[in-house]
């Protein structure tokens, strides 16, 4: 059974608009969460993570994710995107405890920004 | 701090040829990761070490995947003999005390012809 659930595999917005990309995760407690960013030829580059605390997490670019315990879900949002956000982004998370650093991924959402 | 390192960016090999991939994690981080990308498959761990020693190669695909950490500082994974299939983007990452969150190189794009 998939971990990490990213149900959008591509999705196309305009510059300026506003963007959430959507993250599921299926475990029974709340794990760390993250999300990355792949631009083309990259490697993976960590926009911003949750532990706990506030519910609401900034990250670099001016990404910020929100976490719902409720709906198990870590969805990541921008107010205005730029032509220069266009890259893959990743969802995963670390299970806590005896799994150390393990991430698990999504397979990804491929951003699309129109100018 | 210089990163995660991986070496080579790019190789191109035939099928039945050794390949070798590099990999310096950051200085004083004690968990080094591989992952392999795919297009069918995404991202999926292979093997990671701890202070040098192999903790979990359940994600190794077969016994002609390898993979040595010899020294805090270095790693390799080695396929032996190589298959298309194995064409892929191979990341290196590491982290400390096996903390989150983890460090990735730029990963090594593997084409087996």
């Amino acid at each position: 059974a998939q971990s990490v659930t990213q149900p959008d595999i591509h999705i196309t917005v305009s510059e300026g608009a506003s963007l959430e990309l959507r993250c599921n995760y299926s475990y029974g407690a709340t794990p760390y969460l993250f999300w990355y960013v792949q631009s083309p030829g990259q490697g993976l580059q960590l926009l911003l993570k949750y532990f706990s605390g506030d519910t609401l997490v900034q990250g670099i670019k001016g990404f910020e994710a929100e976490f719902k315990r409720s709906q198990s879900s870590f969805n990541l949002r921008k107010p205005s995107v730029h032509w220069s956000d266009a890259a893959e982004y990743f969802c995963a998370v670390d299970k806590r405890g005896s799994t150390l650093g393990r991430l698990y991924f999504g397979r990804g959402t491929q951003l699309t920004v129109w100018p | 701090d210089a990163g995660v390192i991986q070496s080579p960016r790019h190789e191109v090999t035939e099928m039945g040829q050794e390949v070798t991939l590099r990999c310096k994690p950051i200085s004083g981080h004690d968990y080094l990761f591989w992952y392999r990308q795919t297009m069918m498959r995404g991202l999926e761990l292979l093997i990671y070490f701890n202070n040098n020693v192999p903790i979990d190669d359940s994600g190794m695909p077969e016994d002609r995947f390898s993979a040595k950490m010899p020294n805090a500082s270095f790693s390799t994974l080695k396929i032996q003999p190589s298959e298309p299939r194995d064409s892929a983007v191979y990341f290196c990452a590491s982290s400390l005390q096996g903390n989150p969150p983890l460090h990735f190189g730029n990963g090594t794009r593997l084409t087996v012809t």
